[in-house]
């Protein structure tokens, strides 16, 4: 059971717009600790996707936008690609784990 | 161009040791905090262990703390991790990753680059 909750699966059609959630608590994303977003395309290492909740590395295009809110965060999509199908993980830091950096379980998202 | 290259993975039986190794380049090696994160056979991520740019800060996850040791030499532009009393649920893909700038807490900072991983299976 992961510390921060996201939707195991998703899925969109070429062009539509998705959005994954990442569900945390008090402990973190609530904190105020900022959430960053990685892209692990089949079988390679993934790759920092979007960082400090809503900031794009350099090469990632301006579909893939982030948000925070409360104790959650958003990854958004748009003008899905075939591409774009990847597993997708949120992650924060945990000040009730004594130190730990927190990874969601991962959302699976396929292109229809 | 930032290049993370591990090494060092293998078969080893459980109760066993093993070192990993991780060799950096493009970029300042001796500026950047480091992290080692796995991932098991069909699983999600999990920060394993994280160390500063001096050595000076170290910091592990419950699931390896008095198992694994990370350490690093910054002549040899080299990441380590130590892991002992290895167990069947330690078995996983281990990457190496890039920290923060000059990164002391070892908290906020993302991962912001990674190598492609070396393979820890355990069993007897």
């Amino acid at each position: 059971q992961s510390i921060l909750t996201q939707p195991p699966s998703m899925s969109g059609a070429p062009g539509q717009r998705v959005t994954i959630s990442c569900t945390g608590n008090t402990s973190n994303i609530g904190a105020g600790s900022d959430v960053h977003w990685y892209q692990q395309l089949p079988g390679t290492a993934p790759k920092l996707l979007i960082y400090d909740n809503n900031n794009r590395p350099s090469g990632v295009p301006d579909r893939f936008s982030g948000s925070k809110s409360g104790t959650s965060a958003s990854l958004a999509i748009t003008g899905l690609q075939p591409e774009d199908e990847a597993d997708y993980y949120c992650q924060s830091y945990d000040s009730s784990l004594r130190g730990s950096k927190v990874f969601g379980g991962g959302t699976r998202l396929t292109v229809l | 161009e930032v290049q993370l290259v591990e090494s060092g993975g293998g078969l080893v039986q459980p109760g066993r040791s093993l070192r990993l190794s991780c060799v950096a380049s493009g970029f300042r090696f001796d500026e950047y905090s480091m992290h080692w994160v796995r991932q098991a056979p069909g699983k999600g991520l999990e920060w394993v262990s994280g160390i500063s740019w001096n050595s000076g800060s170290v910091a592990y996850a419950d699931s390896v703390k008095g198992r694994f040791t990370i350490s690093r030499d910054n002549a040899k532009r080299s990441l380590y991790l130590q892991m002992t009393s290895l167990r069947v649920d330690d078995m996983a893909l281990y990457y190496c990753t890039k920290g923060g700038y000059f990164d002391w807490f070892l908290q906020t900072d993302p991962f912001y680059n990674w190598g492609q991983g070396t393979m820890v299976t355990v069993s007897s």
